[in-house]
C-alpha cells in the first residue's frame, strides 16, 4: 500500500448505528487530518492530530469522535448521526503543519 | 478569519483553448497557498504550493502564480483529461495545519 488509504470506501448507516472510519498513511508523516466534503460546500477541516496528539478540533459535534493510536493510523468513530452528516469524509496527512497535505480516496457516508 | 473565493464556479473549454482559474484570498500571515485537483469520487490530488508573491510553479500544461491577494492557475492547450475540479486552499499563521479551502472550479474540456 502506498500513500493514504481509507476504509471502507462506502458506508450506509442508520441514525442509531455505531460505525468507525479508518485511515492509514504510509508516508512517514507526523500529522493527520479529518475533513468533511458536502455537496456545494468547501472542504471543512474537522480534526488535526500531530504526533498522535489532537491539536485542532474545529467545533465538531460530539457524535464524531476521533482516535489516533499512532502516527500512521487515524479513526473516526461515528454514533447517532443525522442525515445531514451524509458526505464524503477525507483523511489527509502531512510531514508537518506547513507542508502540503496528501489525501486519501475518502469514505462516502450515507445516513438514513 | 481566513477566506478563499474561487472563480469561475464552472468553466467549459474546447481542447486547446487556454484559460485561467482565479483564487482570491484573505489570510492572516500566509504560510502557503495550495492547488489541488479532484476527480469525481476521489480525494484531492496535490498540484502546487506557493509561498510568496511573485512565485510561479509549472507542471505539464499547468502554471500557478501568486500575488498578495490572489493566485491564478493557467491551463495551456488543455486536453479532455484535464477535466476535474480544481481546489485552492490557504494556510494561515494562526493555527496548526488548518487549510481553508475555496469551493473549487469545475473544469470541463471538450474534445
Amino acid at each position: 500500500e502506498t500513500g493514504v488509504t481509507q476504509t471502507p470506501r462506502h458506508l450506509v448507516m442508520g441514525m442509531t448505528n455505531k460505525k468507525s472510519l479508518k485511515c492509514e498513511q504510509h508516508l512517514g508523516h507526523n500529522a493527520m487530518y479529518w475533513y468533511k466534503q458536502s455537496a456545494k460546500k468547501p472542504l471543512e477541516l474537522m480534526f488535526v492530530y500531530s504526533l498522535e496528539e489532537r491539536v485542532e478540533n474545529n467545533s465538531v459535534p460530539s457524535r464524531f469522535s476521533p482516535e489516533c493510536p499512532n502516527s500512521s493510523h487515524l479513526f473516526l468513530h461515528l454514533h447517532t448521526l443525522q442525515p445531514e452528516d451524509s458526505a464524503l469524509y477525507l483523511c489527509a496527512s502531512s510531514q508537518d503543519s506547513a507542508a502540503q497535505q496528501f489525501f486519501g480516496p475518502g469514505t462516502r457516508l450515507t445516513v438514513l | 478569519e481566513d477566506q478563499v473565493t474561487q472563480s469561475p464556479e464552472a468553466l467549459r473549454l474546447q481542447e486547446g483553448e487556454s484559460s485561467s482559474l482565479n483564487c482570491s484570498y484573505t489570510v492572516s500571515g500566509l504560510r502557503g497557498l495550495f492547488w489541488y485537483r479532484q476527480d469525481p469520487g476521489k480525494g484531492p490530488e496535490f498540484l502546487f504550493t506557493l509561498y510568496s508573491a511573485g512565485e510561479e510553479k509549472e507542471k505539464e500544461r499547468l502554471k500557478a502564480t501568486l500575488t498578495k491577494k490572489e493566485s491564478f492557475l493557467h491551463i495551456t492547450a488543455p486536453k479532455p483529461e484535464d477535466s476535474a475540479t480544481y481546489l485552492c486552499a490557504v494556510l494561515g499563521g494562526t493555527s496548526y495545519g488548518k487549510l481553508t479551502f475555496g469551493q473549487g472550479t469545475i473544469l470541463t474540456v471538450h474534445p
